[in-house]
C-alpha cells in the first residue's frame, strides 16, 4: 500500500546536525512533489520545505532557510532533510508528506520522526 | 506571508451536533484551501481540497465552502470519531501556511 516511513530523528545538541530520511513505497515516487512538515510539542503544523518531482525546484520556510537542505533520490524512492545548525526551536515531530498536484494538498503522510535539540 | 486565522480555537460539542469552523486568509487565495483532521498521536489526514471537494473516502458529513479569503468547514452531524483538531492550509503562495488549528472536544 501507499506508505511513507521517516527515520533519522534523535537527540542532538544545539548547533549539531541530523539527516532525516523518508522511504516511500506503493506509488511512483518520481511523479510527486514531496514536503517536510514539522509540529512542535503541543503546537500546530509548519510546512518547512518542498521539493519538486525532478528536484529542479525547492523552497524553504524562513525559519530553516540556510540551515536545512531538502533532497531526494528517485531511484531509491527516498526523500531527505539535512538539518544543520540545529536550535532548541527546531525540536519537533517531523513528517514527510506527498503533495498531490491534482488535489493540491498533502494526501499521504508518514508517521513522523522526533527531533529533540537540547544540551 | 499569508496568515491563516481559524476560529474558534476550540469548540465543545456533542455527538450529533453541527459544527462549523471558519478560516480566514490574510489575502486572496482563490480556492487553494485544504482542510486536515489530526487525531492525537496520528498524522494529519486530508479531508477537503480546493476549498469544497471531498477527498476520497471521507464521509459526506464533512463539507467545505468558500473562496477568496473566507472559508468554512462544516461537520453536519458530529460522530465520535470526529473529535480531533482541524487545520486549514493554503498552497496558493509560498510559504504555504496552516491555520493554528481548531480542537473539537466532547462536551
Amino acid at each position: 500500500q501507499v506508505q511513507l516511513v521517516e527515520s533519522g530523528g534523535g537527540l542532538v545538541k544545539p548547533g549539531g546536525s541530523l539527516r532525516l530520511s523518508c522511504a516511500a513505497s506503493g506509488f511512483t515516487f518520481s511523479d510527486y512533489y514531496m514536503i517536510w512538515i514539522r509540529q512542535a510539542p503541543g503546537k500546530g503544523l509548519e510546512l518547512i520545505s518542498y521539493i519538486s518531482s525532478s528536484s529542479s525546484s525547492t523552497n524553504y520556510a524562513d525559519s530553516v532557510k540556510g540551515r536545512f537542505t531538502i533532497s531526494r533520490d528517485n531511484a531509491r524512492n527516498s526523500l531527505f532533510l539535512q538539518m544543520n545548525g540545529l536550535r532548541a526551536e527546531d525540536t519537533a515531530l517531523y513528517y514527510c508528506a506527498r503533495f498531490d498536484q491534482v488535489v493540491y494538498g498533502m494526501d499521504v503522510w508518514g508517521q513522523g520522526t522526533t527531533v529533540t535539540v537540547s544540551s | 506571508d499569508i496568515q491563516m486565522t481559524q476560529s474558534p480555537s476550540s469548540v465543545s460539542a456533542s455527538v450529533g451536533d453541527r459544527v462549523t469552523i471558519t478560516c480566514r486568509a490574510s489575502q486572496d487565495i482563490s480556492s487553494w484551501l485544504t482542510w486536515y483532521q489530526q487525531k492525537p498521536g496520528e498524522a494529519p489526514k486530508l479531508l477537503i481540497y480546493a476549498a469544497s471537494s471531498l477527498q476520497s473516502g471521507v464521509p459526506s458529513r464533512f463539507r467545505g465552502s468558500g473562496s477568496g479569503t473566507d472559508f468554512t468547514l462544516t461537520i453536519s452531524s458530529l460522530q465520535p470519531e470526529d473529535f480531533a483538531t482541524y487545520y486549514c492550509h493554503q498552497a496558493n503562495t509560498f510559504p504555504w501556511t496552516f491555520g493554528q488549528g481548531t480542537m473539537v472536544e466532547l462536551k
